[in-house]
């Protein structure tokens, strides 16, 4: 168990729709990553927050936001989604700064019908 | 050309035997590290983590970097079945964010 917790692990919804995933951190850690994984482009790079501000962006589509609370928990906000959407959506957390390792959340599956 | 290449296998190997996953990369800025290990439908789980050319060895695992020639390996020592799962390449520049390989899928047969 790495300490990140994501909810909901699985979502199903239709084209159209818009989802909101959530991203708590571990334990001390101030910033958050989100990546997506999918089979034809594998694991990417969305937009990482730190303390609250966004830090960098990503391949993200503009459909596409997150927040980071002051709590330090995460929302990645999926809107008008398509069928190219589905995927696995990952956090991960770490102190902040490239030198410390990122730690992985179990992901959540949304699948877009 | 993406900017990490990894073969995606699948490798499958006799219990006991030494495997060897292997990253090469095209940019210079990359300057950290990692090994993560993926089972099916879980988030990925870090194994090793380095920033400087040389080896680091963590149990049954050795990550080897070799800048000059971008180029990562993973090494792990007598392999067991639970060590079946997919291994992703990772690194990053001073940005932090983290650039992916298309992971190896590793299966070890008793």
């Amino acid at each position: 168990d790495s300490g990140v917790t994501q909810t909901p692990k699985h979502l199903i919804t239709a084209t159209g729709q818009r989802v909101t995933l959530r991203c708590s951190p571990r334990s001390g850690d101030l910033s958050v990553y989100w990546y997506q994984q999918s089979l034809d482009q594998g694991l990417q790079f969305l937009i990482q927050y730190y303390n609250g501000e966004e830090r960098a962006k990503g391949n993200i589509l503009e459909r596409f936001s997150a927040q980071q609370f002051p709590d330090l928990h995460s929302e990645l906000n999926l809107s008008s989604l398509e069928l190219g959407d589905s995927a696995l959506y990952f956090c991960a957390s770490n102190r902040g700064g490239p030198y410390n390792e990122q730690f992985f959340g179990p992901g959540t599956r949304l699948t877009v019908l | 050309q993406k900017e990490v290449e990894q073969d995606p296998g699948p490798l499958s190997v006799p219990e006991g035997a030494i495997v060897s996953l292997n990253c090469t990369y095209s940019n210079s800025a990359f300057q950290y590290f990692m090994w993560y290990r993926q089972y099916s439908r879980k988030g990925p789980e870090l194994l090793m983590y380095t920033y400087s050319s040389g080896n680091k060895e963590d149990g049954r695992f050795t990550a080897q970097v070799d800048k000059s020639s971008k180029y990562i390996s993973l090494f792990i020592r007598d392999s067991q079945p639970s060590d079946s799962a997919t291994y992703l390449c990772a690194m990053s520049t001073t940005d932090g964010k983290l650039t992916f390989g298309q992971g190896t899928i590793l299966t070890v047969h008793p």
